[in-house]
């Protein structure tokens, strides 16, 4: 199956810099990756996907960049706010597969 | 983006016990999914459900656990001996036809005493 790694567990960062969370997957086949915000008593909402036929995306202060051979992608948060604090999860379907094994999350603090 | 919701929000019940949790999706959808997380612990697959049917389940989900659609639209999640470990916040998500994304619903959190 596919083993996926996310890196920090936690970050804390101030109002206005900048938060990165890294993913790391196994499996070469997959090819749509999605991240997911998933604020206190709530469930994941998907924030932004990419698929393997691109290297990058971007919607407004967020980024998702994918390196298909090193087998890694990356969320990019830019100017962080106090409302982007939540715990953020990535998640790989294997190849063939719409099933997505989920990283174990990152806990994302804004301080104001 | 679809709407799903969940009943109950959160489930209180005793070991031993049954419970059945539902699962609304707003729009139509073929694609059903079950998955549950323990608390502080990453999102975990239960089981998949495709045109009435299960087309894949991890190892999470044995005998204890069954799925159906009985009316059409709601699609349920039965628990038929819970244990303490089955404690967990339990989401239901949806996928459209022709897309990769699930769309999880707000979840039913359930302790078992």
């Amino acid at each position: 199956g596919e083993n996926v790694e996310q890196h920090p567990s936690t970050l804390s960062v101030q109002e206005g810099d900048s938060a990165v969370i890294k993913c790391t997957y196994s499996d070469s086949a997959s090819n749509y990756f999605p991240w997911y915000k998933q604020e206190l008593g709530k469930g994941p909402q998907l924030i932004i996907d990419i698929r393997s036929n691109v290297g990058e995306k971007k919607d407004q202060r967020i980024a998702v960049t994918l390196n298909k051979t090193a087998k890694h992608f990356s969320l990019h948060i830019t100017e962080t706010q106090p409302e982007d604090s939540a715990v953020y999860f990535c998640a790989v379907p294997s190849g063939g597969s719409y099933i997505p094994t989920f990283g174990r999350g990152t806990s994302l603090i804004v301080h104001p | 983006e679809p709407e799903v919701t969940q009943t109950p929000s959160h489930q209180v019940t005793q070991m031993g016990q049954e419970v059945i949790l539902r699962c609304v999706p707003i729009s139509n959808h073929l694609y059903f999914y079950w998955y549950r997380q323990i608390l502080g612990q990453k999102v975990e697959f239960l089981v998949s459900f495709y045109n009435n049917e299960i087309s894949e389940k991890s190892e999470i989900f044995d005998d204890q656990f069954s799925v159906e659609r009985p009316d059409g639209s709601n699609f349920t999640l039965k628990i038929r001996s819970t244990k303490l470990e089955d404690s967990a916040m339990y989401f239901c998500a949806v996928k459209p036809p022709g897309a990769d994304t699930q769309y999880f619903g707000p979840g039913t959190r359930l302790t078992v005493l």
